[in-house]
């Protein structure tokens, strides 16, 4: 059974440029998440949705980051424009119950 | 005050020895509690739940006191295999999960 799928797992961009980070949750699922790693803040919720709908996204840090979730199978994370502080390790996560299971992340890289 | 807090370690233990560690929260409605393990450029991985009444799951317990808004987990007979970040998670109401910023365990032959 695949887990969670993440693509890209690496990305290196310039300033200002878009990024678009995809995940395909455990089919079934019907939570998604997306989080964001780094050494000083830790591992922190951006948004998670439930069913396609997008529940809370007061941890989105600001107007340059959007999520969307147009099917059960398919979410995105972009940023627009990037900044080389959104640097980090985005993983993202799908659950039916209590349980999450974290997709490998996408180890982002904004110069 | 952090939501989800823990000592950061790291916790430097022998093959065989028995460490513990524990996690404090401040929301009080707070639900549901787990413990993740995270090896070092890995994703987090769910290590087990914990429940009012504690659970073990082989060297692992864990243990709830909501009184004084803590988790705890202890682990026996460590392996060098056990070496990795252990996160507290806290889940409020819904699905809003908090993490802590874990503590690193690094278990010597």
């Amino acid at each position: 059974d695949a887990g969670v799928i993440q693509s890209p797992r690496h990305e290196v961009t310039e300033m200002g440029q878009e990024v678009t980070l995809r995940c395909k949750p455990i089919s079934g699922h019907n939570s998604l998440f997306w989080y964001r790693q780094t050494m000083m803040r830790g591992l922190e919720l951006l948004i998670y949705f439930n069913n396609n709908v997008p529940i809370d996204d007061s941890g989105m840090p600001e107007d340059r980051f959007s999520a969307k979730m147009p099917n059960a199978s398919f979410s995105t994370l972009k940023i627009q424009p990037s900044e080389p502080r959104d640097s980090a390790v985005y993983f993202c996560a799908s659950a039916e119950s209590d349980t999450q299971y974290f997709g490998p992340g996408t180890r982002l890289t904004v110069l | 005050r952090k939501e989800v807090e823990q000592d950061p370690g790291p916790f430097n233990v022998p093959e065989g020895a028995t460490v513990a560690f524990n996690c404090t929260y401040s929301n009080s409605a707070s639900q549901s509690f787990f413990w993740y393990r995270q090896d070092c450029r890995k994703e987090p991985k769910l290590l087990m739940s914990v429940y009012s009444s504690g659970n073990e799951d082989g060297r692992f317990t864990a243990q709830l006191n909501r009184a004084s808004q803590y988790i705890s987990l202890l682990i026996r007979d460590s392996k060098l295999s056990d070496s990795a970040t252990y996160l507290c998670v806290v889940r409020t109401g819904g699905f809003k999960t908090i993490f802590g910023a874990g503590t690193r365990l690094f278990v010597k032959a």
